[in-house]
């Protein structure tokens, strides 16, 4: 069955630092890739997608990679600060894009 | 971004009764979208797939009498949880699917059922 994986639950990180978060998936191909943001109480806001046949793509101090042979994604926060604590969500989804699954989330706290 | 809205926010019903939890694509149409539950602690799971002009497709476990489906427009689908139990108290959230395949997320809606 298809399996998402992020790479830890939760990840500290100095803010000023680039925080770097994994996603990896198996028994799956999926020809897109979003990233979320999801704080407490809230729905899940969409951060970039990234497509199969594109490596890598950045958002002002975002960047996703996506890596097919390795079935991985990472996502970076560069230069990270407290407000970028909350939960990251990896969501690859299908061909159709009919639907997305999500992986466990990591959660992410930048301390000052 | 597009924007998706959730009504009512919060709801809490007493055991038994039925309760209907409406979400909006507001600019932008969607001919596809999406409801999830979500536990505490927990990710998102998907419970059902809404087509606008047909049924949905439920994932497996989800049972289809219980929580019912409707994407009566482009803009509107709406989830109605039948005969509520305590069990069924949870953090249901809505998304809608635009044409580059983007999905945007409702802010959510807590149920709590006693």
């Amino acid at each position: 069955s298809q399996k998402i994986e992020q790479n830890s639950e939760a990840l500290n990180i100095q803010e000023g630092k680039t925080a770097t978060l994994t996603c990896n998936y198996t028994n799956y191909s999926p020809a897109y890739l979003q990233w979320y943001r999801q704080d407490p109480g809230r729905g899940p806001v969409f951060l970039l997608l990234i497509r199969e046949n594109e490596k890598e793509k950045r958002k002002e101090r975002l960047k996703v990679t996506f890596d097919t042979t390795l079935k991985q994604s990472l996502f970076h926060i560069t230069a990270s600060q407290p407000a970028d604590s909350a939960t990251y969500l990896c969501a690859p989804s299908d061909s159709s894009a009919s639907k997305i699954i999500f992986g466990s989330g990591t959660r992410l706290s930048i301390r000052p | 971004g597009a924007v998706v809205s959730q009504h009512p926010s919060w709801v809490i019903c007493k055991s038994g009764t039925s309760v209907k939890i409406e979400c909006r694509s507001l600019d932008f149409q969607a001919t596809t979208m999406f409801w999830y539950r979500q536990f505490p602690k927990q990710s998102l799971m998907l419970m059902a797939t809404s087509n606008e002009g047909s049924k949905a497709t439920y994932e497996q476990g989800v049972e289809k009498d219980k929580f019912l489906i409707n994407h009566a427009s482009l803009t509107l689908s709406t989830l109605t949880v039948t005969s509520a139990h305590p069990e069924d108290s949870s953090f249901y959230i809505c998304s809608a699917t635009t044409l580059t395949y983007e999905q945007y997320f409702g802010p959510g809606t807590r149920l709590t059922v006693t």
